[in-house]
């Protein structure tokens, strides 16, 4: 069965720190995708990443990086240099391979305050 | 560019009574669009998805439907609340069944 596990509930930061998100996948499929969603107190789910089983290269955008290692089934979700604006519920997400990328498994979330 | 409107953005509602939530994409045609729900201890949970007017899939039985009147049109709804149908309900598109979701702003409904 697939599964998603955010195993930090919560986490909290002084602004300018650098923090990791872990998550942890299960999966039978060979392929298949993985993602990653802010949700804002606003409520709204916004897509961050998108990463197939195929691809391993690390991907970085702005303060954004991601590190996604098959050998230990995980795609870990870095912020550096924090900032308060990124105060938010992130959630790590996997799916299927093609045709249902609607259909997503997500973790529980990971909380994180970034304190000024 | 695309965009999701989901209203109401909060209700409440008393138990038995019906629901209907509307979830409208605007700037792009025949997306498939699904309806998610976060409540509390479950997480984020897909209810239902359609890849066309009129079709709809259902992933867990419940006490909620859905339908799709019109291509950009999904609806969500209720003939008699329970207070379990308590939540977030997060409407969502995407330009096929490869691409990434994009969500809607949400409801918050409490059902009292």
């Amino acid at each position: 069965a697939q599964k998603v596990t955010q195993a930090q509930t919560e986490i909290s930061v002084v602004e300018k720190e650098d923090v990791t998100l872990d998550c942890v996948y299960e999966t039978r499929d060979t392929t298949y995708y993985l993602f990653w969603y802010k949700q804002p107190p606003s409520g709204e789910l916004v897509f961050l990443i998108r990463r197939n089983s195929f691809d391993e290269q690390n991907e970085i955008s702005g303060r954004y990086s991601w590190n996604f290692q098959k050998s230990t089934s995980s795609f870990n979700f870095t912020i550096t240099a924090s900032q308060v604006v990124d105060s938010a519920v992130y959630f790590c997400a996997l799916s299927e391979a093609r045709g249902s990328q609607g259909n997503l498994i997500f973790g529980k979330g990971t909380k994180l305050s970034v304190k000024p | 560019s695309q965009t999701i409107h989901q209203w109401p953005a909060t209700l409440v509602q008393p138990v038995g009574s019906p629901l209907s939530l509307e979830c409208t994409v605007e700037g792009t045609s025949n997306p498939n669009l699904y309806w998610y729900r976060q409540a509390a201890g479950r997480g984020l949970q897909l209810l239902f998805y359609s890849v066309g007017i009129g079709q709809i899939s259902s992933e867990v039985p419940q006490n909620l439907s859905a339908s799709r009147p019109q291509d950009r049109q999904f609806i969500l709804s209720s003939k008699k609340l329970l207070l379990s149908d308590s939540g977030f309900y997060l409407c969502a598109w995407a330009p096929n069944s490869d691409a990434p979701l994009h969500f809607g702003n949400g409801t918050r409904l409490t059902v009292t």
